[in-house]
């Protein structure tokens, strides 16, 4: 959708290297989050931010970081990939956390 | 915590057949989002219902939200080529959105 990209589109990285994944919107939307998609767990989510500077955990957070100095930007990081973060990386925007989501087209990351 | 629960998990359809795929929430629900994802695409918000036995239609698409607010579905009505897909529900919870497992909808010609 237009107003939110997502960057690298794929990627491919070595166990225990870190990596970041970039989430850029042009809304000016409050809140931010990230969510993995795996089959048969649906989206599952990692962290969000509720503001610059504000963030907190998902459900699954454990290996990952984030950081939000920007509004425009969320900012996902692997500290050590695993195998187990081979997944498909989607971020979401809404202006209020009562409202529907819009989400970026996605990250397929494979961790080999 | 909160769980969403989404059934049947896959839905094969006979293109002009009905059906519908259900939501199921273990705690009421402020409101409840539906959303679409095309296979390779992202999730895509199609509706938001928010009040008790609330319908809303859109095309060959009805949504419903249960007196309680704790279920949903979501009926198809003759089923194109252009339905296949997985169907999220999405319940909210503080800041965030927690999502069924979906739906995924394959379509016979």
């Amino acid at each position: 959708d237009a107003g939110i990209t997502q960057s690298p589109r794929h990627k491919v990285t070595e166990t225990g290297t870190p990596v970041t994944l970039r989430c850029h919107q042009t809304e000016n939307h409050r809140y931010m989050y990230w969510y993995r998609q795996d089959p048969g767990h649906g989206l599952r989510l990692i962290h969000y931010s509720y503001g610059v500077k504000d963030t907190d955990k998902g459900e699954v957070s454990d290996g990952y970081s984030v950081s939000r100095s920007k509004t425009e930007d969320f900012l996902l990081t692997l500290e050590s990939a695993t195998s187990s973060q081979t997944s498909v990386y989607f971020c979401a925007i809404t202006s209020d956390r009562g409202l529907g989501y819009t989400f970026g087209s996605g990250t397929r990351l494979t961790v080999v | 915590g909160q769980q969403v629960m989404q059934i049947p998990q896959y839905q094969h359809v006979q293109e002009g057949e009905d059906f519908t795929t259900y939501c199921n929430s273990s705690t009421t629900l402020s409101n409840i989002q539906w959303y679409k994802q095309r296979p390779g695409g992202h999730p895509v918000f199609l509706i938001q219902l928010v009040k008790s036995g609330e319908v809303k239609k859109q095309k060959r698409l009805t949504f419903q939200f249960g007196e309680a607010k704790k279920n949903s579905s979501l009926h198809i009505t003759a089923t194109q080529t252009t339905d296949v897909g997985t169907y999220f529900c999405a319940g909210p919870h503080d800041y965030k959105l927690s999502f069924g497992a979906g739906t995924t909808v394959t379509v016979r010609a």
